[in-house]
């Protein structure tokens, strides 16, 4: 238990489906990331947000549409997606962007599949 | 951009030891990290080097030398439940981390 949750653990969603993930971190941080890691492929950026700012936009498509409404809470809103875009989608918070030691915690994963 | 490169995978032996390597090309070096992930799972953080020399934390250490740009994590005593994937990432910058893609080590009784 790394005091990150998220919601759904599963989803399947057809590609005019529009569903959204829900993350959310019980630690105190003031930042937030998505990640997307496909099978056998490294770790992506996608958002990142610091004290409900978004910092990070990383050539992400507008398919993807982040949220994030607290410190405490991020979402990830998704559209028309693509067969592609079937992955492992993680959240990860982190204390302070920027602090030397500073180190993200993952939650679980939201394991997504378009059809 | 970042190029770091670890091994895809590697098998032990209960009870021995395993030694991840990990080499990376960064412009604006700030921290590494070494994370594991069992299957399905989220990954949990291990270890952080920032300066060069050896970390130690139990039965895991973590080792960096930023002139050669390279890392590993030892794994000692090994237990079946270290049956994982180990990340390496690397930060560039305030925050950004750039990760490989994961050394899958198997551990055989």
């Amino acid at each position: 238990e790394t005091g990150v949750t998220q919601t759904p653990r599963h989803l399947v969603m057809g590609m005019t489906n529009k569903k959204s993930l829900k993350c959310e971190q019980h630690l105190g941080h003031n930042a937030m990331y998505w990640y997307k890691q496909s099978a056998k492929k490294p770790l992506e950026l996608m958002f990142v947000y610091s004290l409900e700012e978004r910092v990070e936009n990383n050539s992400v498509p507008s398919r993807f549409s982040p949220e994030c409404p607290n410190s405490s809470h991020l979402f990830l809103h998704l559209h028309t997606l693509q067969p592609e875009d079937s992955a492992l989608y993680l959240c990860a918070s982190s204390q302070e962007l920027g602090a030397g030691t500073d180190t993200q915690y993952f939650g679980p994963g939201t394991r997504l599949t378009v059809l | 951009g970042q190029n770091i490169d670890q091994p895809t995978e590697m098998t032990a032996t209960e009870g021995a030891i395993v030694q991840i390597n990990c080499t990376y090309q960064t412009s604006g070096f700030n921290g590494l990290f070494w994370y594991q992930q069992h299957a399905g799972e989220a990954p949990t953080f291990l270890s952080y080097n920032v300066l060069d020399g050896l970390e130690e934390k139990g039965r895991f250490s973590s080792f960096l030398s930023r002139s050669k740009g390279y890392s590993y994590l030892l794994l000692k005593e090994l237990q079946m439940k270290d049956s994982a994937s180990y990340l390496c990432a690397v930060r560039d910058g305030d925050y950004k981390l750039s990760f490989g893609a994961g050394t899958t080590v198997t551990v055989r009784a």
